[in-house]
């Protein structure tokens, strides 16, 4: 079976400090998609990064960061000097790449809701 | 912004009703999902349309339908309502039904009462 866990259900910080969420994963596949979204209170689901199960390399865009690692099936995000226009709830989510007509479903954490404080 | 539109924003209906979510997804795009997200949770799989049909569905009801319409537009029906079917309703469009790459609506909160 597959599965998504964030630990982390609420964290709160102080503008400028680093966070890190925690996400987990399970899964027998060897092909597959790793990703997280971010929404805010609007609702809607933003992309942030999508990474496949082959390429282990760290990733940064700006003040994110993702540390994927097959060995303890984590893919960790991390904000360098929050800000406060960062708080929302955070999802990270798995797909299996689909053989032949099977569905590409999404499979989500319950998410971790992050408030940066002023 | 995705390209991906979902109306109505909110909904309320009374327990029993039956409701439309309709979803407008992205130019191009001939694959949508739709997901059911209760307070406090993740996104859940309900089902996907692939080119007119359903191509895959989750552990939801018969009384959860759907329709995908020649444009590629969406429609989720949802029968005899129950107040555990309050929750936001999100579509997500993608260019085939094995691309990864979805993107997501604003979602329609619909609240049973």
């Amino acid at each position: 079976a597959q599965k998504v866990t964030q630990a982390q259900t609420e964290i709160s910080v102080v503008e400028k400090e680093d966070v890190t969420l925690d996400c987990v994963y399970e899964t027998r596949d060897t092909t597959y998609y790793l990703f997280w979204y971010k929404q805010p209170p609007s609702g809607e689901l933003v992309f942030l990064i999508r990474r496949n199960s082959f390429d282990e390399q760290n990733e940064i865009s700006g003040r994110y960061s993702w540390n994927f690692q097959k060995s303890t099936s984590s893919f960790n995000f991390t904000i360098t000097a929050s800000q406060v226009v960062d708080s929302a709830v955070y999802f990270c989510a798995l797909i299996m790449v689909p053989l032949g007509g099977a569905t590409n479903k999404l499979i989500f954490g319950t998410g971790t809701l992050l408030a940066v404080q002023p | 912004e995705t390209g991906v539109t979902q109306s109505p924003t909110h909904l309320i209906k009374t327990r029993g009703q039956q409701v439309t979510l309709r979803c407008s997804s992205q130019s191009g795009h001939n694959t949508v999902s739709w997901y059911q997200q209760a307070l406090g949770q993740g996104p859940q799989f309900i089902f996907q349309y692939y080119r007119e049909e359903e191509n895959g569905r989750g552990n939801f009801p018969p009384r959860f339908s759907g329709l995908q319409f020649p444009n590629y537009s969406s429609e989720l029906n949802v029968n005899a309502l129950e107040l555990d079917d309050s929750a936001l309703y999100l579509c997500a469009s993608s260019l085939g039904h094995t691309n990864t790459e979805a993107f997501f609506g604003q979602g329609t909160r619909l609240t049973v009462v």
